[in-house]
């Protein structure tokens, strides 16, 4: 169970065009979900969360307008990379909350995808 | 703020051999921690996680960690290092300070398993 699937898995797109990533929570509902970037050697940097109905919350640097955050339903949230440059390369990392009610819980984590701009 | 040093970058170890990563955490009341392992170009596995009780704590692999307050560390231990643990290992605690369902990873340790 608390499966969490990312797609596409990877993709290659020329600058300035613009790239829609999926997560969904395939057994469970999420009511929070979050989006991680990593860059090579690195470790997760949280970009921003998710809830299920709202805006998202993102992180202090992280530009709004080009990180496109969608959590319309209990079970998907999309990243649109909006005009992508070189610089947005990375593997982007999402993860799911189970809607327990209780007052923290583990993430459950998507395989990733990896963003290459040209 | 909550943080997660994890202070070797690289770890080798020879297959058989024990392992501990170590893991030390900053936070302001008692965390919920977490181990993850990701493999080369995957996502995250969650390998055990402490969020209150006994201190050692059992996860999948064969792997696991003890909770120690006084030292503020999360240690991840296995007796007997497999080929096939080579991966990069996550210390991660949380939530956020501020209430917020965050987590905070650290640097991450790369584990390379020799023959």
């Amino acid at each position: 169970g608390a499966v969490v699937s990312q797609h596409p898995s990877w993709v290659i797109c020329k600058s300035g065009t613009s790239v829609k990533i999926e997560c969904r929570s395939l057994d469970f509902q999420a009511t929070t979900m979050f989006w991680y970037r990593q860059f090579p050697k690195q470790s997760l940097m949280l970009m921003a969360t998710s809830n299920e109905g709202s805006k998202a919350t993102y992180e202090q640097g992280v530009e709004k307008d080009k990180f496109l955050i969608n959590h319309a339903s209990l079970t998907l949230s999309t990243l649109t990379v909006t005009s992508a440059h070189p610089e947005d390369s990375s593997f982007y990392i999402c993860s799911a909350r189970i809607a327990s009610g209780r007052i923290f819980d583990e993430q459950f984590f998507g395989p990733g995808t990896r963003l290459t701009v040209l | 703020a909550q943080s997660v040093t994890q202070p070797d970058i690289h770890i080798t170890v020879s297959e058989g051999a024990s392992l501990e990563l170590r893991c030390n955490y900053s936070y302001g009341a008692t965390p919920y921690l977490f181990w993850y392992v990701q493999s080369p170009g995957q996502g995250l596995q969650l390998l055990l996680k402490y969020f209150s009780g006994d201190t050692l704590v059992q996860g999948i692999k064969g792997f696991e960690a003890e909770f120690k307050r006084s030292q503020s560390s999360f240690n991840l231990r296995k007796p007997s290092v497999h080929w096939s643990d080579a991966a990069e290992y996550f210390c991660a605690v949380g939530p956020d300070s501020g209430g917020y369902q965050k987590v905070t990873f650290g640097t991450g340790t790369k584990l390379q398993v020799i023959p």
